[in-house]
């Protein structure tokens, strides 16, 4: 079984600071990683994943995350977060020969202020 | 990308009703689906993987016989929760898994369906 950690229920953070989610996870085999970021009131939408390759990815909105296999970790960070970055964030993993059931961590919620 | 909804977004109901929520994908075709179930301030736990055609499976500790899945199409899974009670109040969530087996898979998440049991 497969299981995820997000060390920081809650980060607040001022607008234009940069701002690091920690993740890390447990497998006994491969996996895939992914962040989804839940904004206030709507459903969860992908942020940014790792299947395989090099080992940091980045979103659109200038999100990246770092593959770490010896520390078992996928941090997320933003150099400098907008207001509009406040949300819940959660890390999670999947396994291809398990259905790709996703596993989630406990999420943190980031809030910017001005 | 690819849209996926949820009706109702909200629902209040007695105790002892059964309430369906439906989940559809409107522009593609999923032979899978996922149910969530979300406690305020908690993360996402999987409640059961939803595939067309066939029987649903059931996460351990989950209820089949009060959780109904029906994924009666490719663009179609309904979750009815069954003689509801007060405890069953909660945020269900539904995904969508879009893809082939490759690297570009994704799973496509729903708004979301709070229901509340008076």
């Amino acid at each position: 079984a497969q299981s995820v950690t997000q060390l920081d229920s809650q980060v607040p953070v001022f607008e234009e600071a940069p701002v690091e989610l920690r993740c890390n996870y447990s497998s006994s085999v491969s996996v895939y990683l992914f962040w989804y970021v839940q904004y206030p009131n709507q459903g969860l939408q992908l942020l940014l994943k790792y299947l395989s390759g090099s080992t940091l990815v980045e979103s659109i909105n200038g999100f990246e995350a770092e593959f770490n296999k010896s520390q078992t970790s996928f941090h997320l960070r933003k150099p400098s977060v907008h207001i509009s970055d406040t949300a819940e964030y959660f890390c999670a993993v999947s396994v291809k020969a398990a259905g790709n059931k996703l596993t989630f961590g406990g999420g943190t919620r980031v809030l910017v202020k001005p | 990308g690819a849209v996926v909804s949820q009706h109702p977004s909200w629902v209040i109901c007695k105790s002892g009703t059964s309430v369906k929520i439906e989940c559809r994908s409107l522009d593609f075709q999923a032979t899978t689906m996922f149910w969530y179930r979300q406690f305020p301030k908690q993360s996402l736990m999987l409640m059961a993987t939803s595939n067309e055609g066939s029987k649903a499976t059931y996460e351990q500790g989950v209820e089949k016989d009060k959780f109904l899945i029906n994924h009666a199409s490719l663009t179609l899974s309904t979750l009815t929760v069954t003689s509801a009670h007060p405890e069953d109040s909660s945020f269900y969530i539904c995904s969508a898994h879009f893809g082939s087996g490759g690297s570009t898979d994704t799973q496509y998440f729903g708004p979301g369906t709070r229901l509340t049991v008076l």
